[in-house]
């Protein structure tokens, strides 16, 4: 089965970097992806990682090292509107994706 | 950009009774999926459609739920005598994957909000 840790809440304020990790347990690995979910609103797609190394999408990057089991979602340049939960996913067995908690941020001026 | 649209955006039912939610999936996506996340709760998937039948199943996904393809666009999902601990928001989403490889991309819907009373 699939296990995923990731932090519950971090705060930090704009303008800032803000490094968000995950760590996943699978049985089989087929790619890591991170969604930000809005209160209320339905998660919505970020990265997707398959091969080790950083995956760079304008003010967010990801980082997937398979071998530790560990990712992380970097945010650069924070904005208010960057105040969501960050969820980090693995496939199940076929398609389906398993959501870990999700990392709230909370981002202030 | 195409979007995965769900109905009712909030449907309050009574304890016992049955109730439908509705989904319309990208055109050309394959696959199918609903989620469901309770209030303050992470995101638990339910079960994966593809080619008229069920591919995978949680197992929250017993059987007091169903889902169907009654028609070329529509996805639905059935809940049986809904129970208090089924009030959530149920999220359907759909991706054009059709196996392992690549990047699996779920789009979700804007969710139906289910209050059980």
């Amino acid at each position: 089965g699939q296990n995923i840790d990731q932090p519950t809440e971090m705060t930090a304020t704009e303008g800032a970097i803000v490094q968000i990790n995950c760590t996943y347990q699978t049985s089989g690995f087929n790619g890591l992806f991170w969604y930000q979910q809005h209160a209320g609103e339905a998660p919505t797609f970020l990265s997707y990682n398959v091969l080790d190394g950083l995956e760079e999408k304008g003010r967010f990057s990801s980082f997937l090292s398979r071998s530790k089991g560990y990712s992380y979602l970097l945010l650069k340049e924070l904005q208010m509107k960057d105040s969501a939960s960050y969820l980090c996913a693995v496939p199940q067995a076929g398609t389906a994706l398993i959501f870990g908690k999700g990392t709230t941020l909370s981002v202030s001026s | 950009e195409p979007e995965v649209t769900q109905t009712p955006s909030h449907q309050v039912t009574q304890m016992g009774q049955e109730v439908i939610l509705r989904c319309v999936p990208i055109s050309n996506h394959l696959y199918f999926y609903w989620y469901r996340q309770i209030l303050g709760q992470k995101v638990e998937f339910l079960v994966s459609f593809y080619n008229n039948e069920i591919s995978e199943k949680s197992e929250i996904f017993d059987d007091q739920f169903s889902v169907e393809r009654p028609d070329g666009s529509n996805f639905t999902l059935k809940i049986r005598s809904t129970k208090l601990e089924d009030s959530a928001m149920y999220f359907c989403a759909s991706s054009e994957a059709r196996g392992r490889a690549g990047a699996n991309v779920l789009t979700f819907g804007a969710g139906s909000r289910l209050t059980v009373l």
